[in-house]
């Protein structure tokens, strides 16, 4: 299976912070077809996970433009430019390129 | 898009249990679906997976006790959960489509006598 390992752990950020997550994956994530099934999502305190990102950089609908994924490969990134309060949780990657499908240990953010 | 998840509850190890996944504002059959789940305090762990064709796909953990299928007639997803252990106490999620685009709210089990 693939292993998507996460970092950091954690991460406490102040409200207007710029932040990163990283995802790094024991394999390559290209998809045959040409596609990187690579995803974000966010869990808040209490719900389900929600999608914020897919197949790398693009944003679900809805989703505020502050956040933001890059990488290729087995290299990612998730950025928020400009944390808010609505944004604390634990954040996941995932991906769908192999099966089954895999997710990293989540990062936690805090707010400051 | 809604899923709504129910079935869930308190069982014996051993025992079996039935979760049902009611989808809504799509059209179900359209769409591959996951079951996800989520020990306390823990992470996410892909549980199966079914396609639109009704091809199906298990995680090793439960490959043998759980049974994931479909009734489009009716919108629904189903998770047959046989020979249950404590460790399969979790909130179990539905999901839609192979990236996970949407997701429900949540069913919880707890297996424990």
């Amino acid at each position: 299976d693939v292993v998507l390992t996460q970092t950091p752990p954690t991460l406490s950020a102040t409200i207007g912070q710029s932040v990163s997550i990283s995802c790094r994956s024991s394999q390559s994530l290209l998809d045959s077809d040409g596609d990187t099934y690579l995803n974000w999502l966010l869990q808040r305190p209490g719900h389900s996970p929600q999608l914020l990102i897919y197949s790398v950089s693009n944003l679900e609908s809805g989703v505020p433009n502050r956040f933001s994924g890059s990488g290729s490969e087995t290299d990612f990134t998730l950025q928020i430019s400009g944390v808010g309060a609505e944004d604390l949780g634990v954040y996941y990657c995932m991906q769908a390129t192999h099966a089954p499908l895999t997710f990293g240990s989540g990062t936690k953010l805090e707010i400051k | 898009v809604q899923l709504v998840e129910s079935g869930g509850g308190l069982v014996q190890p051993g025992k079996s249990l039935k979760l049902s996944c009611s989808a809504s504002g799509f059209t179900f059959s359209s769409y591959d679906m996951h079951w996800i789940r989520q020990a306390p305090g823990k992470g996410l762990d892909w549980v199966a997976y079914i396609s639109s064709s009704s091809g199906t796909v298990y995680a090793d953990a439960v490959k043998g006790r759980f049974t994931i299928s479909r009734d489009n007639t009716k919108s629904t997803l189903y998770l047959q959960l046989n020979s249950l252990k404590s460790e399969d106490t979790a909130i179990y999620y539905c999901a839609r489509s192979v990236t996970t685009d949407y997701w429900g709210q949540g069913v919880m089990v707890t297996v424990s006598s």
